[in-house]
């Protein structure tokens, strides 16, 4: 069964600074990555998917994610944090009937000036 | 392009009362659609799949009779929470997709009270 766990629930980072938010999935087959951003009391938004293409996918607002096998992760990384990066990220994973997705629990990332 | 909307965005109801939330997708033809449920600072956990013009696939733990869904058109889901209870209320999502395999766009949420 797919599944998808992400360390950390709560990272903190000063404005400028590296963004590594970290996850590492399950798959009993060869999975479709995703990562979500989701602002206070609003839906989700897509950042960025894997979907067995390049293993280095680049996303919106400067974000990119990289697919490593042999960990089995799929950790999302930006440069340099804004102040605007604050959220709540969801790592997911499509399910094997290649449907709905399967959500980690979420990392909320705090960006300080 | 691949918007999708919910209405209303918040709603309050007396407890044993029954709330529909509207999903559109307004401007793709959306083939299936995902309704969400999420506590607060919790992940999202999937309730419920609808195909259009087919009964939904509910997941195990979801009383079907209790969160009635509908799925009339391909640019409209419904999620009906019949006789609420304050146990709830919580932030509906819904998602939806062109065809299999395509990627999941998700709506705005629906803050969900039941007094």
């Amino acid at each position: 069964a797919q599944s998808v766990t992400q360390l950390g629930s709560h990272v903190s980072v000063s404005e400028g600074a590296l963004v590594l938010l970290r996850c590492n999935y399950s798959s009993s087959v060869p999975p479709y990555l995703f990562w979500y951003v989701q602002y206070p009391n609003q839906g989700l938004q897509l950042l960025l998917k894997y979907t067995s293409a390049a293993t280095l996918v680049k996303g919106i607002n400067g974000f990119e994610a990289e697919f490593k096998k042999s960990e089995t992760s799929f950790h999302l990384t930006k440069p340099s944090a804004h102040m605007s990066d604050a959220a709540e990220y969801f790592c997911a994973v499509r399910n094997q009937a290649g449907t709905a997705l399967i959500f980690g629990k979420g990392t909320t990332l705090s960006v300080s000036s | 392009g691949a918007v999708v909307s919910q209405h209303p965005s918040r709603v309050i109801c007396k407890s044993g009362t029954s709330v529909k939330i509207e999903c559109r997708s307004l401007d793709f033809q959306a083939t299936t659609m995902f309704w969400y449920r999420q506590f607060p600072k919790q992940s999202l956990m999937l309730m419920a799949t609808s195909n259009e013009g087919s009964k939904a696939t509910y997941e195990q733990g979801v009383e079907k009779d209790k969160f009635l869904i509908n799925h009339a058109s391909l640019t409209l889901s419904t999620l009906t929470v019949t006789s609420a209870h304050p146990e709830d209320s919580s932030f509906y999502i819904c998602s939806a997709m062109r065809g299999t395999g395509d990627t999941q766009y998700f709506g705005p949420g629906t803050r969900l009270t039941v007094l």
